[in-house]
């Protein structure tokens, strides 16, 4: 399979702890997003690489989210001190540019705070 | 503000019917994605739409692009069960290179 994978699908946590998140994008794609999507609503932007450059972030991504893309392949979404808010479903997707711009997402990371 | 607003938001349709769903969005752009999600699962592209009056079909359902309405509509002809899911459509304003989404039409076809 080569698209976009995601791990670990699910995470359970207690609040206050720290977690960590790892996407793997598609081989030849260069940019690679973070969304983020709570029950009942579409998904929203988090952060952005173009290689391995964070072009851009959210005001939504507070100082305790942190990502990085470090050769420009996968990326890691870390949490640091969770709260029950954080609980949502975070998406990745990746992109190749010079195309259509087309996103293609992975299957999510599905986080519960408790 | 980047917007997009579909309606309906909830669309029960029996099995064999029509229905069009809605996409309006807040700035000009001619770059309009339409998601299928299925409960539980990720993001799945349907149709890929980046000019005036782009028109794409695959199977039971058809897409289209208004750039100058700021209007994209997802047309469903004689549904069937398995599209039951959340559509999603999002665009891509300008240059930039995040997906705004709307809210989803959550699509239940009952028999």
């Amino acid at each position: 399979d080569t698209g976009v994978s995601q791990d670990p699908r699910h995470k359970i946590t207690k609040r206050g702890q720290n977690v960590t998140f790892r996407c793997d994008p598609i081989s030849e794609h260069n940019r690679l997003y973070w969304y983020r999507q709570t029950l009942g609503q579409g998904p929203e932007f988090l952060t952005y690489f173009q290689n391995e450059a964070q072009l851009e972030k959210s005001r939504l991504l507070s100082d305790r989210f942190s990502a990085e893309r470090p050769k420009g392949s996968f990326s890691t979404l870390e949490i640091q001190r969770t709260e029950q808010g954080d609980s949502a479903m975070y998406l990745c997707a990746s992109s190749l540019t010079g195309t259509s711009d087309e996103q293609y997402f992975g299957p999510g990371t599905r986080l519960t705070v408790t | 503000e980047l917007k997009v607003e579909q309606n309906p938001l909830f669309l029960s349709m029996q099995e064999g019917k029509n229905y069009t769903i809605y996409c309006n969005y807040s700035t000009t752009s001619d770059r309009l994605y339409w998601y299928r999600q299925d409960p539980g699962k990720s993001l799945e592209s349907l149709f890929v739409l980046l000019s005036n009056g782009a028109v794409k079909q695959e199977g039971r359902l058809m897409a289209s692009l208004d750039t100058k309405a700021r209007l994209s509509t997802l047309h469903i002809t004689a549904a069937v069960h398995d599209l039951s899911a959340t559509y999603f459509c999002a665009f891509l304003p300008g240059t930039a290179s995040k997906l705004t989404f709307g809210t989803g039409t959550r699509l239940q076809v009952t028999l």
